[in-house]
């Protein structure tokens, strides 16, 4: 079993649309939850990030953590053609660890 | 605003070159790593470096090395390149642990093509 899995997509959506990108783990050890953005032929930016369980947002993001159930969501409200990246979610364990473990990633078109 | 530098974005080797690929980070960060991204594979950790002269392998070091001389500078070494080490080369570095150890900041990339 892989340790995160995330479906690749490709997800194509109207603009202005809400979406939900998610991951599942199964290392329970995992706290810290990432999301970057990766534009086509350019480095992952870091979009956001949570600690353990619970809800953050940042303008037309939210980052959603269910540690019970292993699981973790993106959303992203009002949806931009801006948005057409391939977003990746990555974690990892406590303090000391420094090496984080990435998902594949999910395509996302927006369509004006 | 943090900059990890890759300082060639498109290489086209011969197979049994010798490649370097250099990364520079204006961060004063401890770690530094590479990763190879590829279709349907996503990022594997190639070696990872935690100080100067330090580094440790990753998930898939075969046919790389590394160098670590200055603590702004990672270079990624390919001893003698093949095909099947064409792929996008990202270069990554973060502080140690804690809650900023989180923020891995990754370069533009490096797209090396083996012929």
């Amino acid at each position: 079993q892989k340790e995160v899995e995330q479906d690749p997509g490709p997800l194509s959506v109207p603009e202005g649309a809400i979406v939900s990108l998610n991951c599942t783990y199964s290392n329970s050890a995992f706290q810290y939850f990432m999301w970057y953005r990766q534009y086509s032929r350019k480095g992952p930016e870091l979009l956001m990030y949570t600690y353990s369980s619970g809800n953050k947002e940042d303008g037309r993001f939210t980052a959603q953590v269910d540690k019970s159930s292993k699981y973790i969501s993106l959303f992203i409200r009002d949806s931009q053609p801006s948005d057409s990246a391939t977003y990746l979610c990555a974690m990892r364990d406590g303090a000391g660890s420094y090496q984080l473990t990435f998902g594949k990633g999910t395509k996302l078109s927006v369509i004006p | 605003d943090v900059k990890v530098t890759q300082s060639s974005r498109y290489l086209v080797k011969r197979t049994g070159e010798k490649v370097f690929l250099e990364c520079v980070q204006d961060m004063d960060h401890e770690n530094m790593f590479w990763y190879r991204q590829d279709p349907g594979l996503g990022l594997r950790l190639i070696y990872f470096s935690y100080d100067v002269k330090m580094k440790e392998k990753g998930d898939i070091p075969e046919g790389y090395s590394v160098s670590r001389e200055k603590k702004e500078r990672f270079s990624l070494i390919l001893e003698s390149a093949s095909t099947n080490q064409t792929s996008m080369y990202l270069c990554a570095s973060s502080f140690p642990g804690g809650l900023e150890g989180n923020t891995i900041y990754f370069g533009e990339g490096s797209w090396l093509t083996v012929v």
